[in-house]
């Protein structure tokens, strides 16, 4: 089947740490793969996509490649900010369905 | 920027009430979600829609109802309000048309129930 896995959290980091969360999938098809940001009280929005094997996407400073070969999308940033804490949730889009890691809390401090 | 609307932001109430979320978007997409989030952040899909006269229930059990009636409507029902519906709420849309089209969320509806 069908499924999003994402490293568990809480994550904590120092501002200007370098930031990986891991996220690997299995889908059948040709998923496109997706990154959203939740901040606190607020809904899901998008921070960055791919669609196709070796794409990268990026925004924010963060990056993440679609690794057809390891099944991963992994995000990374490399010097995270206070205002860079939130929730992260990596996704897949295949088969008009939508498939959701659960999600990992990233705290910043000063 | 957001093209979703849910009201109201946040929701106290009593057990035993009825209550509606209320969801709208502007940007014309067919398909639209109701997701609930429980307090570990995990996204569990309570309910989707191919389009008007559409309804699908997702992959979470949930005692809600939803219509929709217009394209840009989808509104979510409570008819008697439990404790264990205390959640955040979540609406969502896409283009079923554009393949890669991501989902579009709104700010979600916080709902305690007393």
């Amino acid at each position: 089947g069908n499924s999003v896995t994402q490293m568990e959290g809480p994550v904590t980091l120092s501002e200007e740490a370098f930031l990986t969360i891991n996220c690997t999938y299995t889908a059948t098809g040709y998923p496109s793969l997706f990154w959203y940001v939740q901040y606190p009280g607020e809904g899901l929005q998008l921070l960055l996509k791919a669609t196709k094997a070796d794409d990268k996407g990026s925004n924010k400073g963060f990056e993440a490649t679609y690794r057809k070969e390891t099944t991963s999308f992994h995000l990374e940033k490399g010097s995270v900010q206070v205002s860079d804490s939130a929730v992260y949730f990596c996704a897949l889009i295949t088969g008009n369905q939508f498939y959701f890691g659960t999600g990992t809390s990233l705290t910043v401090i000063p | 920027e957001a093209d979703i609307y849910q009201t109201p932001r946040y929701l106290v109430i009593g057990t035993g009430k009825k209550i509606t979320l209320e969801c709208s978007q502007t940007m014309g997409h067919d398909k639209m979600y109701w997701y609930q989030q429980d307090p570990g952040m995990e996204l569990h899909l309570i309910h989707y829609s191919y389009g008007v006269n559409s309804t699908e229930k997702g992959d979470l059990s949930s005692e809600s109802t939803v219509s929709r009636i217009r394209t840009e409507h989808f509104p979510l029902t409570l008819e008697s309000a439990r404790p264990s519906h205390t959640s955040q709420y979540l609406c969502a849309s896409s283009d079923p048309a554009d393949y890669n089209s991501p989902l579009h969320f709104g700010n979600g509806t916080r709902l305690t129930v007393t």
